[in-house]
């Protein structure tokens, strides 16, 4: 009940196409999912976070949807660039848990120029 | 803008041995966090501190783990008798409050021999 499931594994985009990167939960009680990217031997650095009371937020090219009933949500970028070729992982946490975030998988992109 | 830093950025040492992880959270953060990731792997909770104890551990967390905050700045993680199987990157994380934004540091290599 404490994972986090997260596909695709590893993606391929076109440098101005979309990158949609799934993740889905189980523990209804998880209430917090932030999106993390990871350069190289550097450390997770937050990129968009969503709480389950809306479905959608976006920020820049960067959008989360959200679907509660569906236990799932998804990282969208927009217009991607070369410079987003990084690991990403999902997340989530529980209210009046110590925080602790519990990550997905994590998604290798590449953007081809 | 302020950021969590860690030392060393790598660590080598033999099977046996203790090690001290430092880490310095942003200032007025409260909660502080221990991950680890095993190389190509996702990223492991292992502990969160708070008001000076550990408020949550891991099934990893055993008792060659410990943490300290010994003054009002840093953030150690020591393992008393490193293993093979602790080689890892380990990155400690700050946050504000239990459903802040954690932020990460850059992670310290540990590589045991």
């Amino acid at each position: 009940q404490q994972q986090v499931k997260q596909s695709p594994q590893s993606l391929i985009v076109q440098k101005g196409g979309i990158s949609i990167i799934n993740c889905a939960y189980e523990n209804t009680a998880f209430d917090y999912f932030p999106w993390y990217q990871q350069f190289p031997g550097k450390g997770p650095a937050l990129l968009i976070a969503i709480r389950p009371d809306v479905s959608e937020k976006k920020e820049g090219r960067f959008t989360i949807s959200f679907n509660k009933s569906a236990k799932q949500f998804s990282l969208h970028i927009m217009d991607s660039q070369p410079g987003d070729s990084a690991t990403y992982f999902c997340a989530a946490s529980r209210r009046g848990n110590t925080g602790k975030l519990i990550f997905g998988q994590g998604t290798t992109l590449q953007v081809k120029p | 803008e302020p950021e969590v830093t860690q030392t060393p950025s790598h660590q080598v040492t033999q099977m046996g041995q203790e090690v001290i992880l430092r880490c310095v959270p942003i200032s007025n953060h409260l909660y502080f966090y221990w991950y680890r990731q095993i190389l190509g792997q996702k990223v492991e909770f292992l502990v969160s501190f708070y008001n000076n104890e550990i408020s949550e551990k891991s099934e990893i967390f055993d008792d060659q783990f410990s943490v300290e905050r010994p003054d009002g700045s840093n953030f150690t993680l020591k393992i008393r008798s490193t293993k093979l199987e602790d080689s890892a990157m380990y990155f400690c994380a700050s946050c504000p409050g239990t459903q802040g934004e954690q932020y990460f540091g850059p992670g310290t290599r540990l590589t045991v021999t």
